[in-house]
């Protein structure tokens, strides 16, 4: 079965560091691109970057440049991301999701989701 | 940026009835490979978003096909032929033609 995995809700202070993962599994991890999307509390979603776990290549939202870094670790098939210091209004559910191909094309979609991590920032 | 926009933004609909929801884009969606980048997503309460419908009309693996997709340039379309109770959630919108993807603020779909 292909799914994504994420790591566990978080609660953290204003200040602190984070990193969530979101771990794949049933398919090939290195070569798909693995998106971020950040949906604040009764909102929609936001995109916030995206990497290709088989030479890191990274895009990000401008909205999110330098709030967030996003990497992976292909050989354990892992894409993560991570904050240096939270503020209360990192406050969100965050979710990766796979981007979908149908053989070597790209479908530009996100097909495969993770069930989501809940971060809290409060002090 | 590409703004993506879409009404209604709520939307009570009747059972077995139809039902559609609009999204329109700042600018064109084609990208330069000469697809159109537009998908539709379904999040009920609770839960992560599904795919229904990419590159403007292709429904996903596995979504009825009571949902359809259509449009063209900045102008899109979500239809479902005969609601059911599961379709209940909020609907986006997303383009993937250039960086940064962007999602619609969704239609927010209940039961009357």
């Amino acid at each position: 079965e292909v799914q994504l995995v994420q790591s566990g809700a978080e609660v953290k202070k204003p200040g602190e560091s984070l990193k969530i993962s979101c771990k794949g599994s049933g398919y090939d991890f290195t070569n798909y691109w693995i998106g971020w999307m950040r949906q604040m509390p009764g909102k929609g979603l936001e995109w916030m970057g995206i990497i290709y776990p088989g030479d890191s290549d990274t895009r990000n939202s401008p909205s999110f440049q330098g709030q967030v870094t996003i990497s992976a670790d292909k050989s354990i098939s892992t894409a993560y991301l991570q904050w240096s210091s939270l503020k209360a209004s990192d406050t969100a559910m965050y979710y990766c999701a796979r981007r979908a191909r149908l053989g070597d094309l790209s479908l530009r979609a996100f097909d495969v989701w993770g069930q989501g991590t809940m971060v809290t920032v409060s002090s | 940026d590409i703004v993506m926009t879409q009404t209604p933004l709520s939307s009570p609909v009747t059972l077995g009835q139809p039902a559609s929801f609009s999204c329109r884009s700042s600018q064109g969606l084609v990208h330069s490979d000469g697809n159109t980048y537009l998908s539709w997503l379904h999040q009920r309460p609770g839960q992560p978003p599904r795919l229904l419908i990419y590159k403007i009309s292709n429904r996903f693996s596995g979504v009825p096909d009571r949902f359809s997709g259509s449009g063209a340039g900045t102008d899109f379309t979500l239809k479902i032929s005969r609601v059911e109770a599961e379709d209940v959630g909020v609907y986006y919108c997303m383009q993937a033609a250039q960086f940064p993807y962007i999602f619609g603020q969704g239609t927010k779909v209940e039961i009357k």
